[in-house]
Order: structure tokens, then C-alpha cells, then sequence
């Protein structure tokens, strides 16, 4: 079955940059979505179709594509940004799509 | 403002059934694909099934395939999940939300979840 891979934990130190990748191979021919989930609550999309930001997200949180790999970057990260990433995407083989979600990724601020 | 609220959710034996449900609110309930999502304890994602605007459309994840039933009314602007023939690896809280663009769009916004134990 299709798969999107994320690293399990990213780490780092109030100010700095996260990168969150997530490879698959139809990503090429599929948009990426990226959610934020903090403890107890439900995932809140924070990127959507690959690079877009909704209204209320703040600027800091960015998307980009490169060939089978999406990447989350949050530029200047604050405490509040610690929470569990997850990738979206679908499966864009066979006769009726999947949906698909990547693994999640524990991002600490240090 | 959009809400989604399920319920339903309790303990099961395995083997058995449980029918949850999400009531929408505060948008045109019948112009969005709809999906569950189900989170295990202290585990990930894990989309569960999806199904058109007027219902004619849905899939599932191979895992619950003949065994989850998902369906909507849109007069009662409604999505319900039938489990049935439950097993503990599906033991999760359950989100319903509202899938964006298409059906393999975006999910916003979540419900608050609902949880199902499987345990006997």
C-alpha cells in the first residue's frame, strides 16, 4: 500500500527553522496538506494544495514541493509550535484513490 | 461558525457493533465530500472512509473494508459510521470532517472525536 514518509521527531531551539519533510511517489501528481495537532485536540490544516496558508495561520508556516518529497518549514519558531505534524495526501494509483496520511512527525522546541 | 459534533462513541466487545454519528452545522452540509478519521492511542492519522455529496460515491481503507459501512442524510445534515464485527486494533477516537476542494482535498474543520474501546 502507498505510503508517505516522515521523520519521527524534529528538535530544535526557539527563533531557528523546522523543516518537516514527507516523501512519497505521487506526490508529483498529488496535492499535500499539513496539520498541527497539540494534545486532546483535534488537527487544525495549516498548509494546504502543497504551499497554500489559510486565513489565521500564521506566516511563519510555509510549504513548499520538490519532486516525491513536501516540506513544512516553520521560520522562527516559537513554544507554541511544539505539536505532532502529520502529511495528507492520496494514493494516485489503482481504480479509486486513497487517502493518506503520513506517519506524524513530534516537532520539540528546545 | 462551522461545527461538526459526533457521538456514538463506547465500549464494544469484540465481534460486536457501533453506529457513530456527526452532526453538521453552519454550512451547506450537502455541497462536501465528507471522512472519518480515526487516531489510536498515542499512534498517528489514519484515514478510515470518505463519501460524495449526494452519497452515490464512498471508499474505506482495506482494513475495514465489509466491516464499516459510511453514509449520510443530507436532510438531516448528517454522516454516520456503521462498525461492525469491531476488532481492538480498532480501538481510536474517531473524527469526522469536512473534505475541501474534493474528496481528497483538505479536512477542515475536525469534530472534538469520539472514542471507541474494543475490549472484551
Amino acid at each position: 500500500s502507498y505510503e508517505l514518509t516522515q521523520p519521527p521527531s524534529v528538535s530544535v531551539s526557539p527563533g531557528q527553522t523546522a523543516r518537516i519533510p514527507c516523501s512519497g511517489d505521487a506526490l508529483p501528481k498529488q496535492y499535500a496538506y499539513w496539520y498541527q495537532q497539540k494534545p486532546g485536540q483535534a488537527p487544525v490544516v495549516v498548509i494546504y494544495k502543497d504551499t497554500e496558508r489559510p486565513s489565521g495561520i500564521p506566516e511563519r508556516f510555509s510549504g513548499s514541493s520538490s519532486g516525491t518529497t513536501v516540506t513544512l518549514t516553520i521560520s522562527g519558531v516559537q513554544a507554541e509550535d511544539e505539536a505532532d505534524y502529520y502529511c495528507q495526501s492520496a494514493d494516485s494509483s489503482g481504480s479509486y484513490r486513497d487517502v493518506v496520511f503520513g506517519g506524524g512527525t513530534k516537532l520539540t522546541v528546545l | 461558525e462551522v461545527q461538526l459534533v459526533e457521538s456514538g462513541g463506547g465500549l464494544v466487545q469484540p465481534g460486536g457493533s457501533l453506529s457513530l454519528s456527526c452532526a453538521a452545522s453552519g454550512f451547506t452540509f450537502s455541497n462536501y465530500w465528507m471522512t472519518w478519521v480515526r487516531q489510536a492511542p498515542g499512534k498517528g492519522l489514519e484515514w478510515v472512509a470518505h463519501i460524495n455529496q449526494d452519497g452515490s460515491k464512498s471508499n474505506s481503507v482495506g482494513s475495514v473494508k465489509g466491516r464499516f459501512t459510511i453514509s449520510r442524510d443530507n436532510a438531516k445534515n448528517s454522516l454516520y459510521l456503521q462498525m461492525n464485527n469491531l476488532r481492538v486494533e480498532d480501538t481510536a477516537v474517531y473524527f469526522c470532517s469536512r473534505s475541501n476542494y474534493d474528496g481528497f482535498g483538505w479536512f477542515a474543520p475536525w469534530g472534538q472525536g469520539t472514542l471507541v474501546t474494543v475490549s472484551s
